[in-house]
């Protein structure tokens, strides 16, 4: 049983970059694919993207030109980095795996989550 | 995107009675050439994580009560509680994953009448 831990500041500031961690246990970080999915207070979820143990990504085009995903092998983790944000980046941020393959398929373990709140 | 779209945003049902959700996507998730839908459901309790209920649209993931069911195919959807228990207050959710970006209904909120 693959277990997922986000962690990062939980307050960034307007216009600067949010960077998350996910760090896996139980399992290899070189073993599946890993995604990242955001949920504002009360409201829907949101896929923000993905990354393949080939080392490609996918991203939602509506993040896109902001958004980086990334793994480092060496502390079995994976991370998140997301620019120039604003207050409509403030969400509860979790990092998931799915079950696999060339393209992102359903979310079978998450982490808890993490909020993290822009504001000055 | 393919939008998918729950309804009805909230229920009620009485203990041990059936609570019904419709998803529906905004064009066809069945993949032709395997015959499978790419749509999956999630429960989601107060404070914590979404879990997988379901895939394929009807295949219940390891340890998912046989209450729980998933249907449908092409664009319409339905995830069926047969027997609601208190356990299962809780937001469901669908989400396609036959094309990037993958999305989410907006969600159903189940409660207990």
């Amino acid at each position: 049983q693959v277990l997922l831990q986000e962690s990062g500041p939980g307050v960034v500031k307007p216009s600067e970059t949010l960077s998350l961690t996910c760090t896996v246990s139980g399992g290899s970080v070189s073993g599946h694919d890993w995604n990242w999915i955001r949920q504002p207070a009360g409201k829907g979820l949101e896929w923000i993207g993905r990354i393949h143990t080939t080392g490609s990504t996918n991203y939602n085009p509506s993040l896109k030109s902001r958004v980086t995903v990334s793994v480092d092998f060496s502390k079995n983790q994976f991370s998140l980095r997301l620019s120039s944000v604003t207050a409509a980046d403030t969400a509860i941020y979790y990092c998931a795996k799915d079950w696999g393959g060339y393209v992102p398929t359903w979310l079978d373990s998450w982490g808890q989550g993490t909020l993290v709140t822009v504001s000055s | 995107d393919i939008v998918m779209t729950q309804s009805p945003d909230s229920l009620a049902v009485s203990l041990g009675e059936r609570a019904t959700i419709n998803c529906k996507s905004s064009q066809t998730v069945l993949y032709s050439s395997n015959n499978k839908n790419y749509l999956a459901w999630y429960q989601q309790k107060a404070g914590q994580p979404p879990k997988l209920l379901i895939y394929w649209a009807s295949t219940r993931e390891s340890g998912v009560p046989d209450r729980f069911s998933g249907s449908g195919s092409g664009t319409d959807f339905t995830l069926t509680i047969s027997s609601l228990q208190a356990e299962d207050v809780a937001v469901y959710y669908c989400q396609q994953y036959y094309s990037t970006p993958l999305t989410f209904g907006g969600g159903t909120r189940v409660e207990i009448k």
